[in-house]
């Protein structure tokens, strides 16, 4: 079976601009979760989703992140306005019912400068 | 609040060694543990569950409660081991997991 896809793979931005990550999980996952994992650090929930639903949120800062995932499918991940601090490998995941069976993506690579 | 705690950043064995990455955790309720595995370039990925007590290619995990601990271990490293492993809890609702910072195990021949 196709793997959890994203895009892009490396990004580049300064601070206090915008950027937005792409996930396409596994055909039939129900449950979608964007991981923020900083250099040195292990992966940190920042959302699950539930189909098209928020199941948890509690560590998103959201005054400048966002995240939807429109029909249940592909989610987007937004950045807006970028600080320093978010420099981190944005990753992935979905899984079918088990939370430990959630298969992840590459990782995108966000730089901050 | 629920804590996982991987005290070593980087494990340096030789080949045939034996290994033993620690984990220690802190919650509050009856625990479910595992240990995800990251080879060079490749995706995160599961290894083994605590609940499952198997052993996958030669690793072993065990829970004890009493220490709070779920240190992984190999009677004996192969090169091929050599990867970043992090320990992760589920949260009582077991929708969501908790990862360590992370232990790099490094295996020279």
């Amino acid at each position: 079976e196709a793997g959890v896809a994203q895009s892009p793979r490396y990004k580049i931005i300064e601070k206090r601009q915008s950027v937005a990550f792409w996930c396409n999980p596994i055909s039939g996952h129900a449950t979608l979760y964007w991981y923020q994992q900083i250099l040195g650090q292990g992966p940190k929930l920042l959302i699950q989703f539930q189909n098209n639903g928020v199941v948890d949120d509690s560590q998103l800062p959201k005054d400048r992140f966002s995240a939807e995932r429109l029909k249940g499918v592909d989610s987007t991940l937004k950045i807006q306005p970028a600080k320093l601090e978010d420099s981190a490998v944005y990753l992935c995941a979905s899984s079918l019912k088990r939370v430990d069976e959630q298969y992840f993506g590459p990782g995108t690579r966000l730089t901050v400068t | 609040a629920q804590r996982v705690t991987q005290p070593e950043k980087l494990l340096s064995v030789f080949k045939g060694a034996p290994v033993e990455l620690k984990c220690n955790y802190s919650y509050s309720g009856s625990p479910e543990l595992f240990w995800y595995v990251q080879y060079s370039r490749q995706r995160l990925q599961l290894l083994l569950r605590h609940i499952s007590r198997e052993s996958i290619k030669g690793f072993t995990a065990d829970l004890n409660k009493g220490e709070t601990s779920f240190h992984l271990k190999k009677p004996f490293a192969q090169e091929e081991d050599s990867a970043m492993y992090y320990c992760a809890l589920a949260n009582s609702g077991y929708s969501t997991l908790t990862f360590g910072k992370g232990t790099m195990l490094l295996v020279s021949p």
